[in-house]
């Protein structure tokens, strides 16, 4: 079956414009995460989805930062007046739970560049 | 503050021979540990995963070793294929709603 499909695949951006970044998750997972991973670095938690509220957003840098999951389905991780420090691969993953034995489906990410 | 730690940033193995990826931890809160393989232009693909209560899990050429008065787990994959090539995570799940915390990630190398 289809994977998570995360769009666009490639996003540059100039200094302090808005973008907005796309996660379909796998069908019938309720669990749903953001997570941003800079070079050299392993990926970082942002948020996480359980259903359309997000549970946990203690990962969200600061309040530039916004994602939503409206129906449940489909997230978008949006970000305000941009800055270079941005600049990362934004991962989305979901699992049919947030148990233990529910390991995460990455997708293949969001490359953001700030110029 | 790292919680999980990577500690080589790379490896390199010869084709047929054993592959170990070493990974340390600081929380002793941590219960479940994963594994991740991450290729180019791709995101994470999950491997294999240990539970505390274990010290061993084997999944046909990958195993990992958990030693938890040392802090301390291990990936083994035997033999090593240049299809392995790849960055691995090492990872821990915090909290109830499963949050992962990353390593750095090891870049292996198997040469044909």
């Amino acid at each position: 079956g289809a994977g998570v499909s995360q769009t666009p695949s490639n996003k540059v951006t100039e200094k302090g414009k808005y973008v907005e970044l796309r996660c379909d998750p796998i069908s019938g997972h309720t669990a749903l995460y953001w997570y941003r991973q800079s070079l050299g670095q392993g990926p970082e938690f942002l948020i996480y989805f359980q259903g359309t509220g997000a549970a946990d957003d203690s990962g969200l840098p600061n309040d530039r930062f916004f994602a939503v999951r409206p129906e449940g389905s489909v997230s978008t991780l949006k970000i305000q007046r941009t800055e270079r420090g941005d600049s990362a691969v934004y991962l989305c993953a979901s699992s049919l739970s947030s148990a233990a034995g529910s390991p995460l489906h990455f997708g293949n990410g969001t490359r953001l560049t700030v110029t | 503050d790292q919680q999980v730690k990577q500690n080589s940033p790379s490896l390199s193995v010869q084709e047929g021979r054993i592959s170990i990826l070493n990974c340390d931890y600081t929380n002793s809160m941590f219960d479940y540990f994963l594994w991740y393989k991450k290729y180019p232009a791709e995101g994470p693909t999950f491997l294999i995963s240990i539970s505390s209560i274990k010290d061993k899990n084997e999944d046909g050429r990958f195993t990992v070793f958990l030693n938890k008065s040392a802090k301390h787990l291990s990936l083994h994959i035997v033999p090593s294929q240049p299809g392995d090539s790849a960055v691995y995570f090492c990872a821990a799940p915090l909290g109830s709603n499963y949050k992962l915390t990353f390593g750095k990630g090891t870049l292996l190398t198997v040469n044909p």
